[in-house]
């Protein structure tokens, strides 16, 4: 069963601090990776998206690395502002599948 | 450039009841899904389109009916609501499986 497990499910730090968070997936056979951030009330919105021969890629503050090996994603966010306060969502598609499998997300909470 | 747009926002339906939610895109995009999110779970797709007149189920299609008359909009219907159908759900549209994905603002249904 394809799935996508994230980690923290919620975190908490200091603005102007750095965060990483993860992604680990078992889909098969792989496509893309996508992050996407949802604001409290609003619908998601895409930051970055990967394929297999992306090892990384960046968004303004934004970085998502890619081991198309172990299965493992991260997204590191580079001096966190209030702003950055949301929910991340990691997504991974399928060859062939229109459904791709959503991870819960992190919930992450920039305090000033 | 409005992206997507998804009427009504708020709705609270008694048991039993039918309605019909209406999702509408400006970006021509081919591909349009209909997902419902719920705490601690990740957002599950309920139906989608891949062109006009076409649809398809995703994950957990049941109770629910949707039709793609025109490439812009994409139509959810519930025939008989039921308190499990109580969700927020998002419309969402792509140029295909290798985009990202464009989500309206969500539609929070409570069925009582």
């Amino acid at each position: 069963k394809n799935q996508v497990e994230q980690s923290p499910q919620s975190l908490i730090i200091l603005e102007g601090k750095n965060c990483t968070l993860q992604c680990n997936y078992t889909v098969s056979p792989f496509s893309n990776l996508r992050w996407y951030k949802q604001d409290t009330g609003r619908g998601p919105v895409s930051l970055t998206i990967m394929t297999f021969s992306e090892n990384t890629k960046s968004n303004g503050r934004y970085t998502a690395t890619l081991d198309a090996d172990t299965k493992q994603s991260s997204l590191h966010i580079t001096a966190s502002q209030l702003s950055d306060s949301a929910s991340y969502i990691c997504v991974v598609s399928a060859w062939g599948s229109y459904i791709p499998t959503f991870g819960r997300g992190t919930s992450l909470i920039v305090h000033p | 450039n409005a992206g997507v747009t998804q009427t009504p926002k708020f709705r609270v339906l008694k048991t039993g009841q039918s309605m019909t939610l209406l999702c509408a895109q400006d970006m021509n995009h081919e591909y349009m899904y209909w997902y419902r999110q719920d705490p601690g779970m990740g957002l599950r797709l309920i139906h989608y389109s891949v062109g006009e007149g076409t649809t398809a189920k995703g994950e957990v299609p049941d109770g629910y009916n949707v039709s793609r008359l025109k490439k812009q909009n994409f139509l959810l219907g519930l025939e008989s609501a039921a308190p499990s159908q109580t969700s927020v759900y998002f419309c969402a549209s792509s140029y295909g499986e290798d985009y990202g994905y464009t989500f309206g603002s969500g539609t929070r249904l409570t069925v009582v």
